[in-house]
């Protein structure tokens, strides 16, 4: 079945522990990108990826990394996470690197700093 | 940058009953997409259209894209719909990294 696949889907865990969001897509998509949703502020891009090795911001980064070492994963990284960043976070993946075509969405990952 | 604007902002419908969504984008698009929100905060993809019309069951969608507007319908509504409905957009502009811009969505309550 063709997918996005988030880990974990829910966490809480406490300021400063780094941890590390995945997202692995089996659809041989070229673009991934992050997304966080939050009341009153709707959903921002955090960061985006058109290939392999190729990131870049979104534009809300700031406490986030990424890495595209391989095309079917796209982790999202929080070094030192912060109760800021207490949010449900989406993977996304799509087709090409053309601008058009259709995004595909992760079932979301509910994290809470405490 | 573009701006999604969608109506109403709460909808409460008794089960059987009809409704539109209305999403107005202020710019031309490259991707329009309808999304609904379940309340465990999964988002369902329902469809891709940034033009012309398509059905799924009880729900279809149609964008006009000359002028700037999509409508998503649902007929006889079921209380598993209830959720928020969501429009977003791609921007045509070629600086838009395929960013999806979001609107504050349509919270629907289907009522036994």
């Amino acid at each position: 079945e063709a997918q996005v696949t988030q880990n974990p889907r829910y966490l809480i865990t406490v300021t400063g522990k780094k941890l590390t969001v995945t997202c692995s897509q089996n659809m041989n998509h070229e673009y991934m990108s992050w997304y966080r949703q939050d009341p009153g502020l709707g959903l921002r891009q955090i960061y985006y990826s058109m290939n392999v090795e190729v990131t870049d911001k979104g534009d809300v980064p700031e406490g986030y990394k990424v890495s595209r070492k391989e095309k079917r994963n796209f982790p999202l990284i929080l070094e030192s996470p912060s109760p800021n960043q207490t949010s449900l976070y989406f993977c996304a993946s799509k087709p090409g690197r053309a601008n058009t075509g259709e995004l595909f969405f992760g079932e979301g990952s509910r994290l809470t700093v405490l | 940058g573009i701006q999604v604007e969608q109506s109403p902002p709460d909808l409460i419908l008794q089960e059987g009953a009809n409704s539109t969504l209305r999403c107005n984008f202020s710019d031309s698009v490259n991707n329009l997409q309808w999304f609904h929100q379940n309340p465990w905060g999964q988002l369902i993809n329902l469809f891709y259209i940034p033009s012309g019309t398509k059905q799924n069951g009880r729900l279809s969608a149609t964008t006009v894209a000359t002028e700037r507007y999509s409508l998503l319908y649902i007929s006889s509504s079921q209380t598993t719909d209830s959720g928020v409905y969501f429009c977003a957009v791609v921007s045509s502009r070629r600086d838009s990294n395929y960013q999806l811009i979001w609107g504050a969505g349509t919270k629907l309550i289907i009522k036994p």
